[in-house]
């Protein structure tokens, strides 16, 4: 059952023009929400997070809105670059008081910038 | 800047070999995690380890074990290795739990070991 879902394998976008990557989850504990990017052969890199008090996140060209009520969130890049290029990973985690919690991954979005 | 390095990025071994794969960070961060990746099924926690020698299983443990000795260092162990845990092994680290400490407390990653189990 899979808790954190991107629908859409692989997107396409212009260089200059807005990517948005999509995340739907349906575990109604999570309340806390990242993006990782990850390039072939390296680890995950944090790329922003929202947590679920709020419903949007802004740090440079990156946007992340939250809908609660659609248990969806969505990751806007915007202009879309080159380098954007990569494996985009929604991420999720539940309240979990006094020590560790992993996260929950969705399968992952590769996005490809287009010249 | 967070360090999480990995012993090996790439691991070849044989079925029913015992696999060793070890996870140094620098930061004296407290939490560390094991999650492989697998094409189609994006990242998935195999083990976590919230203090030295405290461990706690994931979503998927069968076939792994975990040993942390000391604060740094968080190794996975494959007891009996199978074709079927062929996969990329990544590990990560964080200061706090997720829930204890946020706003910018994420989860830090290592390079990642490519295993391939013949």
């Amino acid at each position: 059952d899979q808790q954190v879902k991107q629908n859409s394998p692989s997107l396409s976008v212009q260089e200059g023009r807005i990517s948005i990557l999509n995340c739907d989850y349906t575990n109604s504990m999570f309340d806390y929400f990242l993006w990782y990017k990850k390039y072939p052969a390296e680890g995950p890199t944090f790329l922003i997070s929202i947590s679920s008090i709020k419903d949007k996140n802004e740090d440079g060209r990156f946007t992340v809105f939250l809908n609660k009520s659609a248990k969806h969130l969505s990751l806007h890049i915007v202009p879309s670059q080159p380098g954007d290029s990569a494996v985009y990973f929604c991420a999720a985690s539940a309240r979990h008081w006094g020590g560790a919690d992993g996260l929950t991954f969705g399968k992952g979005t590769h996005l490809i910038i287009q010249p | 800047d967070v360090k999480v390095t990995q012993s090996s990025r790439y691991l070849v071994k044989r079925t029913g070999e015992k696999v060793f794969l070890e996870c140094v960070q620098d930061m004296d961060h407290e939490n560390m995690f094991w999650y492989r990746q697998d094409p189609g099924l994006g990242l998935r926690l195999i083990y976590f380890s919230y203090d030295v020698k405290m461990k706690e299983k994931g979503d998927i443990p069968e076939g792994y074990s975990v040993s942390r000795e000391k604060k740094e260092r968080f190794s996975l162990i494959l007891e009996s290795a199978s074709t079927n845990q062929t996969s990329m092994y990544l590990c990560a680290s964080t200061q706090n739990g997720l829930a204890g400490g946020r706003g910018t407390d994420t989860q830090y990653f290592g390079p990642g070991t490519r295993l391939t189990v013949l």
